[in-house]
């Protein structure tokens, strides 16, 4: 059974700070998809991650993927107040066949002026 | 473009009645799409997959008699609830699979259902 561990769950920093998250998984993906989520929202795709050493940025965030670790982070780069969400990281062990997701528990992010 | 709508957004219900939840696939057909739940502060749970022209694979737990799911064409596919008890509030959100593009998920908006 795929097991894809978030850490942490909660995250409190300050603005202009920086910080990881980190995203383990227990079975062989290449296929790896962060998602932001605010109160009371759906998910808006922020990362797909298809192969070993991928990396993506999109301003203050970056993505990378290590599928030999089975490890993604997200880094934050110099934080800002409208960074604060629930992150979560999904992954696609069916190389791409059915789709199918198994999520993290996700990562409540706050950011304090 | 990969624009995933759902209705209603929010649905009260009384206790023992059914409610119908749509997901539509706006610019794409979606041979494959997907329902989650969602409860306070929890991470999505994979309730089905929904195949057009075919019947719904549930997950393990879920049961199929109570929540039925109908993908009858290639932009729609609705999951009903039935005989909802309070225990059915949650969020619920589909996704659908670009069949002719990039092979991702996209989400809907997700559907609030509080039942009485």
């Amino acid at each position: 059974e795929l097991k894809v561990e978030q850490n942490p769950l909660f995250l409190s920093m300050q603005e202009g700070k920086n910080y990881t998250i980190y995203c383990n998984y227990s079975t062989t993906s290449d296929r790896l998809y962060w998602y932001r989520q605010d109160p009371g929202k759906s998910l808006e795709s922020l990362f797909v991650l298809l192969s070993n050493g991928a990396v993506k940025q999109e301003g203050r965030l970056m993505a990378s993927l290590d599928t030999k670790a089975r490890l993604s982070t997200l880094h934050i780069t110099a934080a800002v107040h409208d960074l604060s969400a629930t992150y979560f990281c999904a992954v696609d062990i069916s190389g791409g066949s059915n789709y199918k997701l198994t999520f993290g528990k996700g990562t409540l992010l706050t950011v304090n002026p | 473009g990969a624009v995933v709508s759902q209705h209603p957004s929010r649905v009260i219900c009384k206790s023992g009645t059914s409610v119908k939840i749509e997901c539509r696939s706006l610019d794409f057909q979606a041979t494959t799409m997907f329902w989650y739940r969602q409860f306070p502060k929890q991470s999505l749970m994979l309730m089905a997959t929904s195949n057009e022209g075919s019947k719904a694979t549930y997950e393990q737990g879920v049961e199929k008699d109570k929540f039925l799911i109908n993908h009858a064409s290639l932009t729609l596919s609705t999951l009903t609830v039935t005989s909802a008890h309070p225990e059915d509030s949650s969020f619920y959100i589909c996704s659908a699979v670009n069949s002719g593009g990039a092979k991702e998920q996209y989400f809907g908006p997700g559907t609030r259902l509080t039942v009485t």
